[in-house]
């Protein structure tokens, strides 16, 4: 069984342009969360996906940040115009369907992460 | 809202055991206790989850208080590639807007020396 899988591993990009962050899930698990990580720092939450629905994006960033997760195929976390301060590493988990309220209590399974660097 | 609060760093030697503790005053009745570890480069990966007393499975125990305000992550006879940084996260209590509540943290830097 595959684990959740990113790519890019590494993306450059200059100010900007426009990056996008695939990940796709473990086979079985329906729930997507984003999460952006800086040099020395934790992770912080981004967005929280369902197929064909956002469920929490309270994490992002109200402008130039979009995700998605569509019905078939991988999630989307698109950056629109880069700048420096989008350098960062962006991590995608994913967990199988909920059997609680409470989010934060699934496992969640990484990917390997995309390096994004703006020049 | 749990807020978790963990040292920031901690020093070991092969073969010692290692207990890394997280406050969590203000957890919520029905919240769960989660570690992951993250090496360099990677993915954090999960290592244990409880929600009261004890959890042991094969890489780790957690020990978790009645009052539940903290947890003890031990890892037993640690080895160099133990060093990494550990995170504890605490379940958040409701599912509109609680996403920042999987914020995880700076975590704990363990470095095991040989």
């Amino acid at each position: 069984n595959a684990g959740v899988m990113q790519n890019p591993r590494h993306l450059v990009r200059r100010r900007g342009q426009e990056a996008r962050l695939r990940c796709s899930p473990m086979k079985g698990h329906s729930h997507v969360y984003w999460y952006r990580q800086l040099p020395e720092e934790g992770l912080k939450f981004m967005v929280y996906l369902q197929k064909e629905n956002i469920i929490d994006e309270s994490g992002m960033p109200k402008e130039r940040f979009s995700a998605e997760f569509p019905k078939e195929g991988p999630s989307i976390l698109r950056i629109q115009q880069v700048v420096r301060g989008d350098s960062a590493a962006y991590f995608c988990a994913s967990s199988p369907p909920r059997t609680s309220g409470r989010i934060g209590q699934e496992t969640q399974y990484f990917g390997p992460g995309t390096r994004l660097l703006v020049l | 809202l749990a807020k978790t609060t963990q040292p920031i760093s901690m020093d070991s030697y092969e073969g010692q055991e290692v207990n890394i503790t997280c406050s969590h005053n203000n957890i919520a009745t029905n919240d769960y206790i989660t570690w992951y570890q993250q090496f360099p480069s990677q993915g954090p990966r999960f290592i244990i989850q409880g929600y009261k007393t004890k959890v042991t499975n094969e890489v780790a125990s957690l020990f978790i208080p009645a009052d539940r305000k903290s947890s003890t992550l031990s890892l037993p006879r640690v080895s160099l590639s133990d060093t990494a940084v550990y995170y504890c996260l605490v379940g958040a209590p409701a599912l509109k807007n609680a996403g920042n509540m999987l914020t995880f943290g700076g975590g704990t830097r363990l470095m095991v020396k040989p």
